[in-house]
């Protein structure tokens, strides 16, 4: 079993509808973060959060430590939002914060 | 801006033969970091620098190796590419921020082996 659940795998959209991917993580962590890789393309950091909330632009990303279970929201979504969302968690202790990452959910948006 | 660069975007190298990848940062961040993705799954950690202290992961092949000159710059070497190998290879940095580390990736080089 992974650490690191995703869900859904794939979703398709159209353009405009509110989305939200889901998360779910079985070991105590420091920190999830939210990433974005269009296809063929590198990662971008969309948030890293511990706790709450955080707003982005059209983004947003909520956690629930005592349930470890974190989602992203896109609101008014659009067809450039098309990409892989991957949910990943790191850890505390070390110098250095590895990751475990989810499987990723494969998002299209159709205009 | 501050960024994480990686050279080349795309590589092409016969089996066998050695390769080099690059990553440069403007960021002065402590941790570097290798990932290989290959297609449709998720990034696996190769290795990663903390300053000058390397750190290997267990199932890294000893096919991988790396180098970390000064701050700036982190090189992949692979010296003896298989087909497997053919994947596309991420760049990380990240530096503490209380007991946070946000990772920082560069646009990847994506490898393929003849």
């Amino acid at each position: 079993k992974n650490e690191v659940e995703q869900s859904p795998q794939n979703l398709t959209a159209q353009e405009g509808e509110f989305i939200t991917i889901n998360c779910s993580y079985s070991v105590g962590i420091s920190a999830l973060h939210w990433l974005q890789q269009h296809p063929g393309g590198g990662i971008v950091s969309l948030f890293m959060l511990s706790s709450g909330k955080k707003k982005h632009g059209r983004l947003i990303a909520t956690i629930n430590i005592q349930e470890k279970h974190s989602s992203l929201h896109i609101t008014a979504s659009h067809p450039r939002d098309s990409a892989v969302y991957i949910c990943a968690v790191s850890f505390y202790g070390g110098a250095t914060n590895k990751l475990i990452f989810g499987t990723g959910t494969l998002l299209a948006v159709q205009p | 801006d501050a960024m994480v660069i990686q050279n080349p975007r795309y590589q092409v190298t016969q089996f066998g033969k050695p390769v080099t990848l690059s990553c440069s940062q403007t960021l002065n961040h402590n941790v570097m970091y290798w990932y290989q993705q290959k297609s449709s799954q998720a990034p696996k950690l190769l290795f990663h620098y903390y300053d000058k202290d390397f750190n290997n992961e267990a199932d890294t092949p000893d096919n991988f190796q790396s180098r970390r000159p000064n701050t700036s710059f982190c090189f992949l070497d692979i010296r003896s590419p298989g087909l497997g190998d053919a994947a596309m290879y991420l760049c990380a940095t990240s530096t503490p921020s209380g007991l946070l580390y946000e990772q920082y990736f560069g646009p990847g080089t994506r490898l393929t082996v003849t």
